[in-house]
């Protein structure tokens, strides 16, 4: 079965830092393009970062640029967020998505985890 | 980047059809045959429903399907059914390299 499973989440304080991870099974996960998609509580969905599936190539929302990093390790099949300098408007649902451009898909994603909760507050 | 626009609710009766818009810019919808939409029902993860304006992956009812005119993408369910009623979410391709969601519409099947 085809699964993503995020973790990592949980309460930080404003200024603090968190690091989620996603586990990918059931497909080469070396082959597929990678984001990160969060969803306010109550709120629609906001596309957060993209990596490439080599990892050469990282793309960044302007809301998270120079405090959030994308990382992936193909070895263990896992997906990462350096998450630094977190603000209150950064309190969220995370879902790691799958990107299916390489492979059916184009620019769209065509599998998602569950999500993990991230608040930040004092 | 701005995020793109949606209705923020839409309603029918079962059995109708309904068709929600998403509108954009010439940099994303207007630019690129990239326009994807997502179900979301509360407290679950998005479905992927259309892409590349009006493909359908495998699993997915006909009843739903896609279009697009200019800087504006839509998306239609007919036929519809009480299992519709969720969250609606569109999403292009932009020249920036990144990827930008509509704010939603809100589905009720009366």
């Amino acid at each position: 079965e085809v699964q993503l499973v995020e973790s990592g989440g949980g309460l930080v304080q404003p200024g603090g830092s968190l690091r989620l991870s996603c586990a990918a099974s059931g497909f080469t996960f070396s082959s597929y393009e990678m984001n990160w998609v969060r969803q306010a509580p109550g709120k629609g969905l906001e596309w957060v970062s993209y990596i490439s599936s080599s990892g050469s190539t990282i793309y960044y929302a302007d809301s998270v640029k120079g405090r959030f990093t994308i990382s992936r390790d193909n070895a263990k099949n896992s997906l990462y967020l350096q998450m630094n300098s977190l603000r209150a408007e950064d309190t969220a649902v995370y879902y790691c998505a799958r990107d299916g451009t390489s492979h059916y898909y184009p620019w769209a994603f065509d599998i998602w985890g569950q999500g993990t909760m991230v608040t930040v507050s004092s | 980047q701005s995020a793109l626009t949606q209705p923020a609710s839409v309603s029918g009766s079962p059995g109708q059809s309904i068709t929600i818009s998403c509108t954009g810019t010439s940099s994303d919808v207007g630019g690129y045959n990239y326009v994807s939409w997502y179900q979301q029902h509360p407290g679950k993860a998005p479905k992927l429903m259309i892409y590349e304006v009006s493909n359908r992956p495998s699993g997915v009812s006909n009843r739903f399907s896609g279009s697009k005119s200019g800087n504006t993408a839509s998306l239609t369910i007919s036929g519809l059914q009480a299992e519709d009623e969720a969250d609606y979410y569109c999403s292009s391709y932009t020249s920036s390299s990144r990827k930008v969601f509509g704010g939603g519409t809100k589905l009720t099947v009366l």
